[in-house]
């Protein structure tokens, strides 16, 4: 299997311009993970979807950001306008919620800067 | 609420000695807990993971992390550390429908 597999591996954009990164988790898998990695921050779970339902959004941290999954190999984390204080690395990561102990596994990530 | 905290967010060591990194974690329920490494401008990759099996648990790359439930810790250790050990390694705990929390992360330095 090739992964988690996230694209662009990096993005620069102009403030208000709207951002999409993608995300294709591992086939077989039915939980999925938006991470963002800052400095200050460290690691945030923004959204997780469980058989492609949003099950907690409360880490998106305002209106800004959506994040979809219209099917079990494709998701989507759109923002919208974008600011330069969305600096940062966004991770998608997926995996198989049979049970409490199973890991998530991690794409290598997209490196946003706003401009 | 599950949560982990990571004491020290840099540790520095020599190559060869010991490697101890620490964390504590708070949960209500019998935890499930994990350390991952990042290398620079990877991803996140699993070394270990705890689930009730065994408290001592080993794995890649020499690591190993004992759970103790009495001090609510899950410390990662590696008896002689290598150069290239040199990376941030995150403690979680998992939380409803497999959620990882993660702590704010350690960055490893070894020098000669």
């Amino acid at each position: 299997d090739a992964g988690v597999i996230q694209s662009p591996r990096h993005e620069v954009t102009e403030m208000g311009q709207e951002v999409t990164l993608r995300c294709k988790p591992i086939s077989g898998h039915n939980s999925l993970f938006w991470y963002r990695q800052t400095m200050m921050r460290g690691l945030e779970l923004l959204i997780y979807f469980n058989n492609n339902v949003p099950i907690d959004d409360s880490g998106m941290p305002e209106d800004r950001f959506s994040a979809k999954m219209p099917n079990a190999s494709f998701s989507t984390l759109k923002i919208q306008p974008s600011e330069p204080r969305d600096s940062a690395v966004y991770f998608c990561a997926s995996s198989y919620g049979g049970n409490m102990n199973t890991e998530a596994f991690f794409g290598q990530g997209t490196r946003l800067t706003v401009v | 609420a599950q949560s982990v905290t990571q004491l020290g967010s840099h540790v520095s060591v020599s190559e060869g000695a010991l490697v101890l990194l620490r964390c504590n974690y708070s949960s209500s329920v019998p935890p499930y807990l994990f350390w991952y490494v990042q290398y620079p401008n990877q991803g996140l990759q699993l070394l270990l993971k705890y689930t009730s099996a065994a408290t001592l648990v080993k794995g890649i790359n020499g690591f190993e992390a004992e759970f103790k439930k009495s001090e609510t810790s899950f410390h990662l250790t590696k008896p002689s550390a290598h150069m290239s050990d040199a990376a941030e390694y995150f403690c979680a705990v998992t939380g409803g429908y497999n959620k990882l929390i993660f702590g704010a992360g350690t960055r490893l330095a070894v020098h000669p």
